[in-house]
């Protein structure tokens, strides 16, 4: 069965530094996605950032990178000039590639970020 | 922007009582999801429904738990007889075939809290 781990329970960090969340996941499929999700006080579930594992290169967005390491089977993500914004909590999710089909997330214990003015 | 909505957004209800949490899918959107969120835990999945059938769910998704798309817009999840440990954040999610990467849109939640 597949598993996604999320090691770090709590994380802080100063505005405009650059943090890093880590996440581990366990498959034995090679074909797959991994996502981001966050999850502010409002309990919205907001996608940040994806990544299909087929691809080598790690995605961006904006101020959001990911570091895939595929044989490690590792996915942190990287928050570059943090903003009192980004403080919420972090998903870290996995789902095998199905084309066409739905598929259930998977989902890490979490990290909650905070952000010190 | 299309986006999912719920209702409501908080239910109480009484131990043994059912209730219905209400999802509008985005409207081109044919894979619809259930998952749950114990306050303080992670997002658990509970049941995706296509073509007018369970495609999937959890073994958290008992006989307790029903899900039905009555017309052609809503998507509901029934609990027959609720228990005070289905207190949770109730998330209904949708997305579009034809994609491999098959983003998830997850709605705004509904908090159900049973007493």
């Amino acid at each position: 069965a597949q598993t996604v781990t999320q090691s770090q329970p709590e994380m802080s960090v100063q505005e405009a530094e650059t943090v890093t969340l880590s996440c581990t996941y366990d498959t034995s499929e090679s074909d797959y996605y991994l996502f981001w999700y966050k999850q502010p006080p409002s309990r919205q579930m907001i996608l940040v950032i994806r990544q299909e594992a087929y691809k080598q290169q790690n995605a961006t967005e904006n101020r959001f990178s990911v570091n895939f390491q595929k044989a490690a089977k590792s996915f942190s993500l990287k928050i570059s000039d943090s903003q009192l914004g980004d403080a919420a909590m972090y998903f870290c999710a996995y789902r095998p590639a199905i084309y066409n089909q739905g598929g259930k997330l998977i989902f890490g214990q979490g990290t909650e970020l905070s952000v010190k003015p | 922007e299309p986006e999912v909505t719920q209702t409501p957004s908080h239910q109480v209800t009484q131990m043994g009582q059912e209730v219905i949490l209400r999802c509008v899918p985005i409207s081109n959107h044919l894979y619809f999801y259930w998952y749950r969120q114990i306050l303080g835990q992670k997002v658990e999945f509970l049941v995706s429904f296509y073509n007018n059938e369970i495609s999937e769910k959890s073994e958290i998704f008992d006989d307790q738990f029903s899900v039905e798309r009555p017309d052609g817009s809503n998507f509901t999840l029934k609990i027959r007889s609720t228990k005070l440990e289905d207190s949770a954040m109730y998330f209904c999610a949708s997305s579009v075939p034809g994609t491999a990467h098959n983003e998830q849109f997850f709605g705004p939640g509904t908090r159900l809290t049973v007493l």
